[in-house]
């Protein structure tokens, strides 16, 4: 079954520390994996896509990293800032009709 | 630029009367989706559109309806509002289908409570 596992559920980090999100995925055939952020009440947004032969990709101080081997992805988020504060969601392609299976999402609280 | 937009915000129905969510994109793209978000669920896809006149079932199509008249507009259709359909509801589109760069842009979601 196709599915895709985030973690932490929820995480709350100060003003200015790092942090890493977890992404596991049982996804087959894969096409490539998306991180999106959503702000409370609003749609999410796009803030990358990976494909099979990606292993990083940065978008200012987000930065994902694959590893198709293992099926695992994470996203590092730097020098946190308030507006940072948000619902994390991991997203994987799968097939060749590029189904799009969604994770439940992390929960990020920066706390000044 | 507006993106996507959709009508209304939030809305309460009673059980068994009807609705329709509106759904409009200034960005000329071909695809149009609905999802769906439940509490503790991923986004789930409701009803997608490749162009004007063509629309086909994602993965809960039960319960509603779409329509596809021109590239801009893609209403959702509650017919018969059922307690299970409460949920936040995102209209989505992109100028392909899903390939390997291809962004979904949403809109900010309409949140409804049938009671």
């Amino acid at each position: 079954k196709n599915q895709v596992e985030q973690s932490p559920q929820s995480l709350i980090i100060l003003e200015g520390k790092n942090c890493t999100l977890q992404c596991n995925y049982t996804v087959s055939p894969f096409s490539n994996l998306r991180w999106y952020k959503q702000d409370t009440g609003r749609g999410p947004v796009s803030l990358t896509i990976m494909t099979f032969s990606e292993n990083t990709k940065s978008n200012g101080r987000y930065t994902a990293t694959l590893d198709a081997d293992t099926k695992q992805s994470s996203l590092h988020i730097t020098a946190s800032q308030l507006s940072d504060s948000a619902s994390y969601i991991c997203v994987v392609s799968a097939g060749n009709n590029r189904k799009l299976i969604w994770g439940l999402g992390t929960s990020l609280a920066v706390n000044p | 630029n507006a993106g996507v937009t959709q009508t209304p915000k939030f809305r309460i129905l009673k059980i068994g009367q009807s609705m329709t969510l509106q759904c409009t994109q200034d960005m000329n793209h071909n695809y149009m989706y609905w999802y769906r978000q439940d509490p503790g669920m991923g986004l789930k896809l409701i009803y997608y559109s490749v162009g004007a006149g063509i629309t086909d079932k994602g993965e809960v199509p039960n319960g509603y309806n779409v329509s596809r008249s021109t590239t801009e507009d893609f209403p959702l259709r509650l017919e018969l509002a059922a307690p299970s359909q409460t949920s936040v509801y995102f209209c989505a589109s992109s100028n392909d289908r899903i390939r390997a760069n291809e962004k979904l842009f949403f809109g900010s979601g309409t949140q409804l409570s049938v009671l």
